[in-house]
């Protein structure tokens, strides 16, 4: 699986839109991008998904550029209580998870 | 999305016992499951992928006789770890995913503290 690279820590203040980057350069082409957060003491909660086009769910956006080397999730009105740890991981056939450190993100209020 | 649970969700054992950690798909059934471990202040990393009816696949330096890991049915897999010592004292967590789907859930994990 790809390897990704997240900064390590964002702030974002409560009602403004909160967004991720996450750089994904050796991204294959059968290889989907995936978010998914963890909060303090918990699992990990999926978010979103996508291979080339942008997605949106209830929970968020997926902003994936041309070339795939990148991706921005948006959350649109971030809460308290969206402060968590955000990954970003390209996931192949393998299935297997591969997580690295994240973004902490911290909304203020 | 599909609901994954575990338990216990906390445990605290002696030294030189053995605890067993179910994980639980709720509403869909899961061929693979994957259990991992993350340590404080640190990512999660893969201990094993969990097959139903198959011998479990471990990660390179995945002790797989103290880590038993069982997948017996399409909805349950169990992981052992035998003759727990202070430093297994982690954050354990399974996910799975649906037949067909990528998609993986993850349960709410299951923190041990063994003294």
């Amino acid at each position: 699986d790809a390897k990704t690279t997240q900064p390590p820590s964002m702030d974002c203040a409560e009602g403004r839109a909160a967004n991720l980057p996450c750089n994904h350069s050796t991204i294959s082409g059968n290889e989907y991008v995936y978010w998914y957060r963890q909060i303090h003491s918990q699992g990990p909660q999926y978010i979103i998904h996508g291979l080339k086009n942008n997605e949106t769910n209830e929970m968020a956006s997926l902003i994936i550029t041309e070339d795939r080397k990148s991706s921005t999730l948006i959350l649109p009105h971030a809460t308290l209580r969206d402060t968590a740890v955000y990954y970003c991981i390209a996931i192949g056939s393998a299935r297997q998870l591969t997580f690295g450190s994240g973004t902490q993100l911290t909304v203020l209020p | 999305g599909a609901v994954v649970s575990q338990h216990p969700s906390w445990v605290i054992c002696k030294s030189g016992t053995s605890v067993k950690i179910e994980c639980r798909s709720l509403d869909f059934q899961a061929t693979t499951m994957f259990w991992y471990r993350q340590f404080p202040k640190q990512s999660l990393m893969l201990m094993a992928t969990s097959n139903e009816g198959s011998k479990a696949t471990y990660e390179q330096g995945v002790e797989k006789d103290k880590f038993l890991i069982n997948h017996a049915s399409l909805t349950l897999s169990t992981l052992t770890v035998t003759s727990a010592h202070p430093e297994d004292s982690s954050f354990y967590i399974c996910s799975a995913h649906d037949r067909g789907e990528e998609t993986q859930y993850f349960g709410p994990g299951t923190r041990l503290l063994v003294l």
